[in-house]
């Protein structure tokens, strides 16, 4: 995960706009790689994942990008919603290794309407 | 319904007094996990189970036990609480799918703890 800060990043993005959350992973060893959404008041929500073995994995609206030579992961979000406004996290874990998970740091995205 | 339930959701406690955290899931998940969460420093873990009767420490399991005698229940024992412990917690639940148990990780809504 992102290394350990006080604040946490903010993006904010208009409302129908793509955004794109960045997370930069820590472990070369880690093959798999989770985003979270978090509402205010609310537990973690998952929302997609990846394996090491893919860079690019589309769900609704969403797609996680995977660079491995960079150790970088992103989530792309298309054509916000209000909805989408919360604290996204990437997580990373080895799948078949330790059964730890990892979390980022956050970002919060707000949607501006 | 499908969930995780955590119990208390909010506790004042003092120091040095002895608490549970209950998680309880309904959805017959192999893999269970406590999760704390601090401003600024994300969810790290504290503990995990990957069945009954196994359980390993996560990245923060300083102060804290955690037990698996059911499949369904994880409950978090703080023996003698400090105020560093104070945090927001979380439990999770998670199937194995051809070994890959992070597939869709379910979690609690969380128990607010302040250990004064």
């Amino acid at each position: 995960g992102e290394s350990v800060g006080l604040h946490l990043p903010t993006l904010s993005v208009q409302e129908g706009d793509n955004s794109i959350i960045n997370c930069a992973y820590s472990n070369s060893a880690s093959d798999y790689f989770i985003w979270y959404k978090q509402e205010s008041g609310k537990g973690p929500q998952f929302i997609i994942d990846i394996r090491s073995n893919m860079d690019k994995r589309q769900g609704q609206r969403v797609t996680v990008l995977l660079n491995k030579t960079v150790k970088h992961l992103s989530l792309q979000i298309a054509a916000t919603q209000p909805g989408d406004s919360a604290v996204y996290f990437c997580a990373e874990t080895q799948l078949f290794g330790n059964e730890k998970l990892t979390f980022g740091t956050g970002t919060r995205l707000t949607i501006i309407p | 319904e499908a969930q995780v339930t955590q119990n208390p959701r909010y506790l004042i406690t003092v120091t040095g007094k002895k608490l549970t955290v209950t998680c309880s899931q309904n959805m017959n998940h192999e893999y269970m996990s406590w999760y704390r969460q601090d401003p600024g420093l994300g969810l790290r873990q504290i503990y995990y189970s990957m069945n009954v009767e196994v359980t390993d420490k996560g990245d923060v399991p300083e102060g804290y036990k955690v037990s698996r005698k059911e499949k369904r229940n994880f409950p978090l024992i703080l023996e003698s609480p400090s105020p560093n412990q104070t945090s927001l917690y979380f439990c999770a639940s998670s199937s194995f799918l051809a070994g890959a148990f992070y597939n869709e990780q379910f979690f609690g809504p969380g128990t607010r703890l302040t250990v004064l």
